[in-house]
């Protein structure tokens, strides 16, 4: 696609239920990110992809918290038993391949709201 | 562990004034610095970014940032800013060989008086 989709744009959810944002990379970009950004704060590094590997999940800030890719396509970032704390702006970025010598571009987001 | 400081939660700037935003960054080795902008309602936008060289780098829209080693600083800059330029500003680090990802100050909120 001409940039990177994220779906859905909004979500509210009910503390305790699990929830599922999905990101569609720009087609071709190998490597894919995702960011989580808490109100008034800077982006915190989830997961990255490197095709359907995940070579870093260091950022994952539970085992509620998991991810999958698909090839090098759509990615998932499911939430599990959703707490008010995981209410933030969920960023997905794709890149060619994942090298500091390819520009990252990023989606916009989807907001997360737990009551 | 690596870091980035912005010291400036939210800056205020009359339209045609001078702009720079502080950046300070913690790493061990030479870092891969970058600005990024966030506009309302748009995804982030790469201003520039520092690799190695010149350390006064150009990037889009005329901002422009220089790399001081001796300050651990990579701030931004612009003559004259424009009444677009209202968004919120995220300086970076990237640690060498782990795949790309990027750790993000706390951002600095841009708004320009008329």
């Amino acid at each position: 696609g001409a940039g990177v989709s994220q779906s859905p744009s909004n979500k509210v959810t009910e503390k305790g239920k699990d929830v599922e944002l999905r990101c569609d990379p720009i087609s071709g970009h190998t490597a894919l990110y995702w960011y989580r950004q808490r109100l008034g704060q800077g982006l915190e590094f989830l997961i990255y992809f490197q095709g359907n590997s995940a070579p870093d999940k260091s950022g994952l800030p539970s085992d509620r918290f998991s991810a999958e890719r698909t090839g090098e396509s759509v990615s998932t970032l499911t939430i599990q038993r959703t707490q008010q704390e995981d209410s933030a702006v969920y960023l997905c970025a794709s890149s060619l391949v994942p090298s500091l010598n390819t520009e990252a571009f990023f989606g916009q987001g989807t907001r997360l709201t737990v009551v | 562990a690596q870091s980035v400081t912005q010291p400036d939660i939210h800056i205020t700037v009359s339209e045609g004034a001078s702009l720079e935003l502080r950046c300070n960054y913690s790493y061990g080795a030479t870092p891969y610095l970058f600005w990024y902008v966030q506009s309302p309602g748009q995804g982030l936008q790469l201003l520039l970014k520092y690799f190695s060289g010149d350390t006064l780098v150009q990037g889009i829209k005329g901002f422009e940032a220089e790399f001081k080693r001796s300050q651990s600083s990579f701030n931004l800059r612009k003559p004259s800013v424009h009444w677009s330029d209202a968004a919120e500003y995220f300086c970076a680090v990237a640690p060498l060989n782990q795949g790309g990802k990027l750790i993000f100050g706390q951002g600095t909120e841009l708004s320009v008086k008329p």
